[in-house]
């Protein structure tokens, strides 16, 4: 089967460090992908994992552990434009599609 | 580069009639998609196509069909519109897994529909 679990919510502070987790269990694993979501908007990428590990991109990182079926997107220094979904979601190995986990909204107060 | 594009933007349809939604990419990507996303659902497969004239199932395919007759278009067809079908419908386009780098998805503004 396919699973992929985030917190629904979460509520941060401007200038802090918020870190949004997300576990899976699917049939197969060939990448996983963070993308972000402002209300009304497309998704947008953030970050790809597919070794165990942490990818670091500017405020952003992500980090992957294939063995425990978990991940997390490390968000620092928090700023109000960062209020959005943020959206998990697993390649299974053939295709090319993503399974996404139904996304976790983050507040970000002053 | 426009990206990925989708028409219409927004559109109403009452309980029975039939649409098409247009979906046009200029990134040259092999495998296109179509979602759904509802409220506390996320973003759920609806089709897919790793090339032109090939198409495939998603997650939830049932009361849609699809057609790429061109690399850079998929179109997504509601024979019989239902209420449940209202949503907001995103495209997305990538390229072959085997192309390199990351495989990430670029996805379009979304369509939203309504079921009346």
């Amino acid at each position: 089967g396919q699973n992929i679990d985030q917190p629904t919510e979460m509520t941060a502070t401007e200038g802090a460090i918020v870190q949004i987790n997300c576990t899976y269990q699917t049939s197969g694993f060939n990448g996983l992908f963070w993308y972000q979501q402002h209300a009304g908007e497309a998704p947008t990428f953030l970050s790809y994992n597919v070794l165990d590990g942490l990818e670091e991109k500017g405020r952003f990182s992500s980090f992957l552990s294939r063995s425990k079926g978990y991940s997390y997107l490390l968000l620092k220094e928090l700023q109000m434009k960062d209020s959005a979904s943020y959206l998990c979601a697993v390649r299974p190995p053939q295709g090319g599609k993503l399974i996404f986990g139904q996304g976790t909204e983050l507040s970000v107060k002053p | 580069n426009a990206g990925v594009t989708q028409t219409p933007k927004f559109r109403v349809l009452k309980t029975g009639q039939s649409m098409t939604l247009l979906c046009a990419q200029d990134m040259n990507h092999e495998y296109m998609y179509w979602y759904r996303q509802d409220p506390g659902m996320g973003l759920r497969l609806i089709h897919y196509s790793v090339g032109e004239g090939t198409t495939a199932k998603g997650e939830v395919p049932d009361g849609y069909n699809v057609s790429r007759l061109k690399k850079q278009n998929f179109l997504l067809g509601l024979e019989s519109a239902a209420p449940s079908q209202t949503s907001v419908y995103f495209c997305a386009s990538s390229k072959a897994g085997t192309s390199g780098g990351a495989p990430e998805q670029f996805f379009g503004p979304g369509t939203r529909l309504t079921v009346l």
